[in-house]
């Protein structure tokens, strides 16, 4: 198992501009979620799915659209970039939305010019 | 609202000496609590797991306890090493609020050789 995977690493933006942060996992989890995790303000949830077609949001989704078309792929589109979004975004997985362990992915780093 | 807390968030050990990360919350109404450790520039590791209605868990020279009633956990590690020098961070699925991941700030982890 290749377990939860994110692509790209590192990506520079110019304010204004879109991108898809893309997340991937091959554990056959129903709940997949993204974060993004800045100095001084910890791990804060930006949006989750717990199923195919199901997404909500957390608790900073503004800029910021999910879909989630399989189980397997839960991308992340930044719609108009802004030097606020600059952090590290962590996409996890887990099997259900209660009893069971959460994966993180190793993380992209998104910086915002 | 649940809240978690890390303290201290800075520790600094010699290697050989035992290890006890403090973690407490608000709202007792968890289905479970996670350990996690992050390396600088790195992705969230799973340590381990604890269930609401487990009093610990064992991996290896990681022993996490959970007192559920008082909202508190512990991390213990036996006989640090330089290794472990990482953050780690506590994190609860709240029973409520959409079973959202609420992460503490972190403990800051060096273990001098």
């Amino acid at each position: 198992n290749a377990g939860v995977t994110q692509t790209p690493k590192f990506q520079v933006l110019k304010t204004g501009q879109s991108m898809t942060l893309q997340c991937a996992q091959d554990m056959n989890h129903e709940y997949m979620s993204w974060y993004r995790q800045d100095p001084g303000m910890g791990l804060r949830l930006i949006h989750y799915s717990v199923g195919a077609g199901i997404t909500d949001q957390g608790e900073v989704p503004n800029g910021y659209n999910v879909s989630r078309s399989t189980t397997e792929d839960f991308p992340l589109r930044l719609l108009s970039a802004a030097p606020s979004q600059t952090s590290v975004y962590f996409c996890a997985s887990s099997y259900s939305r209660s009893y069971d362990e959460q994966y993180f992915g190793p993380g992209t780093r998104l910086t915002v010019t | 609202k649940q809240e978690v807390t890390q303290i201290p968030a800075a520790l600094s050990v010699p290697e050989g000496e035992n290890l006890v990360l403090n973690c407490s919350f608000t709202d007792s109404a968890i289905y479970n609590l996670q350990w996690f450790r992050q390396d600088p520039g790195k992705g969230l590791t799973s340590l381990l797991l604890i269930q609401s209605s487990q009093r610990e868990q064992t991996s290896g020279r990681l022993n996490a306890s959970l007192d559920k009633s008082s909202g508190r956990s512990t991390l213990y590690i036996a006989a640090s090493q330089p290794g472990d020098s990482a953050t780690y961070l506590c994190a609860v699925r709240p029973k409520a609020a959409g079973n959202k991941l609420t992460f503490g700030g972190g403990t800051r982890v060096l273990v001098k050789p």
